[in-house]
């Protein structure tokens, strides 16, 4: 089961902000492991979109920004287009477990 | 560009077994640890397995510790994902995928399907 809590949904129209949250706990985000974020277009294997909570791979729009603080991570989406309805999980590692990486449990963005 | 290249899936009854490779090209492979990803139809995606660029390090998830085995040859630039005792749960889609622990995971293969059915 996913150990980070991301909202199932969230939508906007072209050209606005959303954001997605990620909570995780002390034994994962809160003890300053890093976030990742992956987007996944549909039919498609996931692809990595922000690193090391705030670092966005070469080729990955600047609409595009990470987050981190405490327990939580954030990705926002400025300017919306509509290729970016896609699904987005975020990703961590978690030291309770055995020695695993975690995932959120996924948001699906819709751009109105 | 690296690749990662998945085969063995399949349908597979339960009870029954079946083997994953991942071929992987342009990277020094044994410089880098890998993991199983995997996702059922509809969900979201589960970390299954993990093992160290030598091979001499691996974690399992809890559903699957026991039933699957991960390994490498490191002289073939091939992860395996030995699977047993397979059950309905175990059907998802599985991906190979470059990175581990808390590291990002940067490259992604583009999946098999295994289908656990009778």
């Amino acid at each position: 089961q996913s150990v980070l809590t991301q909202p199932p949904s969230v939508s906007g129209a072209p050209g606005q902000r959303v954001t997605i949250s990620c909570t995780g706990s002390r034994s994962n985000i809160g003890a300053n492991y890093d976030v990742h974020w992956y987007q996944q277009l549909p039919g498609t294997a996931p692809k990595l979109l922000i690193y090391g909570n705030t670092n966005r791979p070469s080729g990955v729009p600047d609409r595009f920004s990470g987050s981190k603080s405490g327990t939580s991570a954030s990705l926002a989406i400025t300017g919306l287009q509509a290729e970016d309805e896609a699904d987005y999980y975020c990703q961590s590692y978690d030291n309770s477990l055995s020695g695993s990486g975690v995932f959120g449990t996924g948001t699906k963005v819709t751009v109105l | 560009e690296v690749q990662l290249l998945e085969s063995g899936g399949g349908l597979v009854q339960p009870g029954g077994s079946l083997r994953l490779s991942c071929a992987a090209s342009r990277f020094t492979f044994s410089d880098y640890a890998m993991t199983w990803v995997r996702q059922a139809p509809g969900k979201g995606l589960e970390w299954v397995s993990d093992i160290s660029g030598s091979g001499g390090s691996t974690n399992y998830a809890d559903s699957v510790k026991g039933r699957f085995t991960i390994s490498r040859d490191n002289s073939r630039n091939t992860l395996y994902l030995q699977m047993n005792s397979l059950r309905a749960e175990d059907t998802a889609v599985y991906y190979c995928v470059r990175g581990w622990r808390s590291y990002p995971f940067d490259y992604w293969g583009q999946g098999t399907l295994v289908t656990v059915s009778s």
